[in-house]
């Protein structure tokens, strides 16, 4: 099976600007979930999608959303780009078993955005 | 959600054993997981272990689970250069922040 990919890899925007960034999950699995990572703040969780619906939402401004399509390929939009958006944003998939207590989750490579 | 704590840093000698520590919050996981992401990568998973084992060994890696004190801890056995990374322990999808990891620094 593929393993989540994640495009773009790298972009670079400048402040104010809007991002889209796209995560097609592995084959089969219907949870999708996106992280932060910064050096000073570790990897933080953003949002889970399960069947186009947000699941689960961790502690972000509103101008960090998200959606899932019904192919389970989803999105992450950051409106209004600020500096500290820089980082490494990472998604998983998952089988998105009921319960999510057994839910083991595949990592993408992320996708490295720079806001100048 | 959970939260897990590790350490931030470790450094080891190449061959040594290295021994990376994790505490969580929520004891409901059914499994936890360790996982490592070199420079630039994202997390690649390395193991996992079920909340009613004790320890669970593969090839280099052994993982000791102690329920009472909510203590995880990932031991790699002959660490090599190639270890060096940042590793995470995580509870399943959709629970909360990984935290920092701790960066294992492997010196030749």
């Amino acid at each position: 099976k593929a393993g989540v990919t994640q495009t773009p890899r790298y972009l670079i925007k400048t402040r104010g600007q809007q991002v889209t960034l796209s995560c097609s999950p592995i084959s089969g699995h219907r949870s999708v979930s996106w992280y932060q990572q910064t050096p000073g703040q570790g990897l933080q969780f953003l949002f889970e999608y399960f069947s186009e619906t947000q699941r689960n939402k961790g502690n972000f401004p509103g101008r960090f959303s998200g959606r899932q399509f019904s192919n389970s390929r989803s999105e992450m939009n950051v409106s209004t780009l600020e500096l500290g958006d820089s980082a490494l944003y990472l998604c998983a998939s998952s089988e998105g078993l009921a319960g999510g207590d057994t839910d083991t989750q595949y990592f993408g490579p992320g996708t490295r955005l720079t806001v100048l | 959600g959970e939260d897990v704590e590790q350490s931030l840093f470790l450094s080891v000698r190449e061959g040594d054993s290295s021994v990376i520590n994790c505490t969580y919050t929520d004891s409901s996981s059914t499994y936890l997981y360790w996982y490592k992401q070199e420079p630039g990568a994202g997390l690649q998973l390395l193991t996992y272990i079920f909340s009613n084992m004790d320890m669970k060994q593969d090839q280099r890696l052994t993982v000791l689970l102690n329920k009472k004190d909510k203590h995880l801890s990932l031991r790699i056995a002959d660490t090599q250069t190639g270890d060096s990374a940042i590793y995470f322990c995580a509870p399943p999808a959709g629970k909360s922040t990984f935290g920092d990891g701790t960066t294992l620094t492997v010196k030749p």
